[in-house]
Order: C-alpha cells, then sequence, then structure tokens
C-alpha cells in the first residue's frame, strides 16, 4: 500500500541554518506529494506540493523536488529562522492522503 | 486561517460516553476528511465524505461513524470512548472528491477521555 517515510526529529538547529528534511514514499500509483507544516497549538497548513514528477513545489523559502526515480521529496531552506520551529509533515495523496510521522524542528536564536 | 472551523476546541468527557465533534469546511469545499492525531499512532485518515456521500474510509473504528449534511458541514461520533481515543481530532475539506488535491485543515479539537 501507500506509504510515507520521514525523517525522524527531532532536529535542532541553529538560525541561519540549512535545512534539510529527507521524505520517501512507497505508491503504486502516480500520487501528489505534499509537506504540510504545524505550528504550536494549530492545525496542519499547507506548505507546499508538487504533482508530477520533477516538479519543484516552493514556499516561504523553503522548496522540495518530485524525484520519481529515488522516490523522494525532500524539504529544503537555504537559512532557517526561529520562527520556522514547527512540526513538518510529509505526504503524499493518491486516493487519500497518506502522512508521515512528522519532523520536530527547533531553531535556536 | 484555512477557513474550516471545528467546534469544540477541546472536549474532557469519561469512558464509555459519547461525544460528537463537528466540522464546517471551507465555502466551496464539497469535500471533508477526518483525521486523528495521536502520540503513537501520528497522523492517521478516518473517513472521507463528498457532498453528503462517504467516499473513503481509512483507519476508523467501529465505534465512531461520520455523517456529512446538506449544508456540507459534517460531524464525527466517537462512542463508547476508551482512555485511547484521547486524540487531537482534526478536519480538512477540499475542492474534489479525490484525495489528491490540497486539503485545508482546521484547528482541531483535542478530546480527553478521563
Amino acid at each position: 500500500g501507500d506509504s510515507v517515510t520521514q525523517m525522524e526529529g527531532p532536529v535542532t538547529l541553529s538560525e541561519e541554518a540549512f535545512l534539510t528534511i529527507n521524505c520517501t514514499y512507497t505508491a503504486t500509483g502516480y500520487p501528489s506529494l505534499f509537506w504540510y507544516v504545524q505550528y504550536p497549538g494549530e492545525g496542519l497548513q499547507l506548505l507546499l506540493k508538487a504533482t508530477k514528477a520533477d516538479d519543484k513545489g516552493s514556499n516561504k523559502g523553503f522548496e522540495a523536488t518530485y524525484r520519481k526515480e529515488t522516490t523522494s521529496f525532500h524539504l529544503e531552506k537555504g537559512s532557517v529562522q526561529v520562527s520556522d520551529s514547527a512540526v513538518y509533515f510529509c505526504a503524499l495523496s493518491d486516493n487519500n492522503l497518506f502522512f508521515g510521522t512528522g519532523t520536530r524542528l527547533t531553531v535556536i536564536p | 486561517d484555512s477557513g474550516v472551523t471545528q467546534t469544540p476546541k477541546h472536549l474532557i468527557t469519561a469512558t464509555g460516553q459519547r461525544v460528537t465533534l463537528r466540522c464546517s469546511p471551507r465555502s466551496g469545499d464539497l469535500s471533508v476528511y477526518w483525521y486523528q492525531q495521536s502520540l503513537d499512532q501520528g497522523l492517521q485518515f478516518l473517513i472521507h465524505y463528498y457532498n453528503g456521500e462517504e467516499r473513503a474510509k481509512g483507519n476508523i473504528l467501529e465505534r465512531f461513524s461520520a455523517q456529512q449534511f446538506p449544508d456540507l458541514h459534517s460531524e464525527l461520533n466517537l462512542s463508547s470512548l476508551e482512555l485511547g481515543d484521547s486524540a487531537l481530532y482534526f478536519c480538512a475539506s477540499g475542492t474534489g472528491d479525490r484525495g489528491r488535491e490540497t486539503q485545508y485543515f482546521g484547528p482541531g479539537t483535542r478530546l480527553l477521555v478521563l
């Protein structure tokens, strides 16, 4: 069945550091891929998405590229800020949305 | 603000009881999805409704049920509650009838079963 494997956290970085959160997926079809972010005490917000191979999703300095050959959708940001501290979820959608376990990111000043 | 509303925000109840969680989708969205987020199980898809009809079921217990009304709001009913049902329950809405489109999440209902 469809599934998402996501880098386990927690991840702690200093402000302005480079961020990578790994995500790989297993799917029988051609899913859409998403990154959602959950700030403390809030619901999930869509961060970015890609709907087909080689698409790059980007938002707020974050980006991820849909790599069919490696079944990956790694999240990157060149310079993190304290305000990026949150839990990040990778997800795939074929008929339904399947989430990874989430990666907690803490950015320290 | 995603435009999806959920009530109540918090709910505390006892084992064996029954509760109803309510979700109003974004204006124009026909799909409502329910999810459970717990520490040990992560974020799990429960059920999907599109324009009043059930479209897909995930890991939803038989003690749980849901429905979507003509005005498109949805309710998730949890009965014979157990301690392990304590979790955050999210609903999300979307425009399409398949899960591929972007889903917009509400703020969640935090359920505590004592």
